[in-house]
Order: structure tokens, then sequence, then C-alpha cells
């Protein structure tokens, strides 16, 4: 199996600013997917970076892959305080299940 | 398109019942997958399956099993039902093994 492990397990930031959360992993993967999820409700995908892409952009989000050192952040630009939520990522080998870490807690101060 | 549905929402049973929990994937998806979110433990993977047949298995008592249907649709079973099985019930469907997922709302489930 492959677990994503976010860092850091919790951020505290203020409305405005940036927020970087980051993931590592073990093993070769296919692809990297970042989650997040809202108290209480269900996840929403939020991007998929392939192993053969080393960034990638969706509005106020901002995803990086290093296949080398195993690892990828999530850059949330400009925060709201409607991104408090938790993200969790999600690597992905080839016929292997998906195991979510505990992810990061973000909250942003209005 | 219509997301994902899980019914039903919200469930309340006694210890030693059994429950079964329905999930209704994405037009076209063939993969759903299941998971348990309980405070201390995470986010636990239970099962993922494709074209009626269980793909992966995560490390659940046997008292968790699961089932497709040729439509896709899919349910969870749990049979004598523990406090400590107390959690969200997730199910997110995505069109092949490995690709975005799609969440559902989620059942969430209290054994008293």
């Amino acid at each position: 199996s492959q677990q994503g492990e976010e860092d850091p397990q919790a951020l505290s930031i203020q409305e405005g600013e940036n927020a970087t959360m980051n993931c590592s992993y073990k093993t070769s993967i296919n692809n990297l997917q970042w989650y997040r999820q809202n108290s209480g409700r269900g996840l929403v995908h939020l991007i998929l970076i392939r192993s053969n892409e080393r960034e990638k952009h969706s509005g106020r989000l901002r995803v990086t892959l290093d296949t080398s050192k195993k690892s990828s952040s999530l850059l949330i630009t400009a925060s709201r305080a409607a991104d408090t939520a938790s993200y969790f990522c999600a690597p992905h080998t080839g016929g292997f299940k998906t195991i979510f870490g505990a992810g990061t807690r973000l909250f942003v101060k209005a | 398109k219509a997301g994902v549905t899980q019914t039903p929402r919200y469930l309340i049973k006694t210890r030693g019942q059994q429950v079964t929990l329905s999930c209704s994937p994405i037009s076209g998806h063939r993969s759903v997958s299941w998971y348990q979110q309980t405070p201390g433990q995470g986010l636990q993977f239970l099962f993922e399956y494709f074209s009626e047949t269980q793909r992966n298995k995560g490390n659940f008592p046997g008292r968790f099993s699961g089932r497709q249907f040729s439509n896709s649709r899919s349910e969870m079973n749990v049979s004598t039902l523990e406090l400590g099985d107390s959690a969200l019930y997730l199910c997110a469907s995505s069109l092949a093994l490995g690709n975005e997922q799609f969440f559902g709302p989620g059942t969430r489930l209290t054994v008293l």
C-alpha cells in the first residue's frame, strides 16, 4: 500500500496569506492527488498531478511534485476563511489501494 | 451529472445489530471505494470494487463486507456492530482504479 504523510499536522494563518502543505511518500507513483475536506463532510478532489509532471495549477492552487525526493507540496495563495479545512494527499501506484494520511488541518483567520 | 449519493445519511443502531449502507456512483464510473473516518483513526480504507470485483481490501475484520452490482452501485455491510464502529462512512467513485475519486456526503453511523 502507499500512504501519503502530510506536514504540518496543523496550520493557522491570516486571510490573504499563502498556505503551504507538504506530502511525502515512500515508493514510485503513477500520480498523486490532493483532496480537501470541510468539517464532517465528504472529501473534494482538488488536483491530480502525474508522475511525469513537475507543477500544476488550478485557480489559487499550485501543486509541485518532486519524484526524486518522493514529495509534493500544495500551495494555496491569497487564502480565504472558506479555505479552512483538512487537506489530504493521496499518492497512487497502479493497482494499489489509495491510503490517505492524517491530513493537514488548515485554519484561516478572518 | 449527479454526484455520488449515499443512503442513509444518518443511522443509529445498537450493539450486535447489523447495518447495510448504500452508494450510487456517478454515472459511468465503474470503481467504488469505501472509507471509514473516525476522530481517533482518521480516514481508513475499507475496500475498493471495480466491475463487480473486489480489487483491494483494507485491514478490517470480516464483519465488514461489501459488494458491487452490475450497475456499479455498491453496498457495504457491517455485522455484529460494536461501539467502535461509530464513524462516518464515505463512498467514492472514479472512472477507473487510480483516477481522481469523487466522494459522497457520507453516512454517519452511531452505535449505542
